[in-house]
């Protein structure tokens, strides 16, 4: 089954800069990437997805992109806000279906 | 649309008790999940259906857990018995094809 392993476990940046996770995945079919930003003691949250027939998605300050090849694909962020402050999960599935996710982000952004 | 929606949000019970998790999925979506939550485990997904369907239940831990979703608008993930172990936070999702998953706000289970 697909594993995705995502780094780094814990991230922190200062206000303005910015910020990258990165997630590799094993499955080769798999075709949908998700970001998830899960804050406090609520829901995960979908904050941006990729396919697999995209190798860059731009959505404000949030960009994903995708390495078929090298079965990687990463999420930057950019002038980070102290309300960007979260849990950031990656995912990986065929379809949208068996999604499996990497084990989270921490990312603090310091003011 | 208020979303997916959970209930109860809370719930404490002792070893041994049935526990029962409830959820309502976004109108119009055709695939619903459920997942648990720990920090020793991250986020899991035990068992989703299609079109009420159960199709891949290879995530359910044991036979003490099983999950049903009698319609379209309902699902149900039940423990019995519960044990300390169960203890985590259940979130269901729905999602249709072409889009992402959407989370409900989750039931924290407390076993003791």
């Amino acid at each position: 089954g697909e594993n995705v392993e995502q780094h780094p476990s814990t991230l922190s940046v200062q206000e303005g800069d910015s910020a990258v996770i990165k997630c590799t995945y094993s499955d080769s079919a798999s075709n949908y990437f998700p970001w998830y930003k899960q804050e406090l003691g609520k829901r995960p949250q979908l904050i941006i997805d990729i396919r697999s027939n995209v190798g860059e998605k731009k959505d404000q300050r949030i960009a994903v992109t995708l390495n078929k090849t090298a079965k990687h694909f990463s999420l930057h962020i950019t002038e980070t806000q102290p309300e960007d402050s979260a849990v950031y999960f990656c995912a990986a599935s065929k379809g949208n279906n068996d999604m499996r996710f990497g084990a989270g982000t921490r990312l603090t952004v310091k003011p | 649309d208020a979303g997916v929606i959970q209930s109860p949000r809370h719930e404490v019970t002792e070893m041994g008790q049935e526990v029962t998790l409830r959820c309502k999925p976004i109108s119009g979506h055709d695939y619903l999940f459920w997942y648990r939550q720990t920090m020793m485990r991250g986020l899991e997904l035990l068992i989703y259906f299609n079109n009420n369907v159960p199709i891949d239940d290879s995530g359910m831990p044991e036979d003490r857990f099983s999950a049903k979703m009698p319609n379209a608008s309902f699902s149900t993930l039940k423990i019995q018995p519960s044990e300390p172990r169960d203890s985590a936070v259940y979130f269901c999702a729905s999602s249709s094809p072409g889009i992402g998953q959407y989370f409900g706000p989750g039931t924290r289970l407390t076993v003791t």
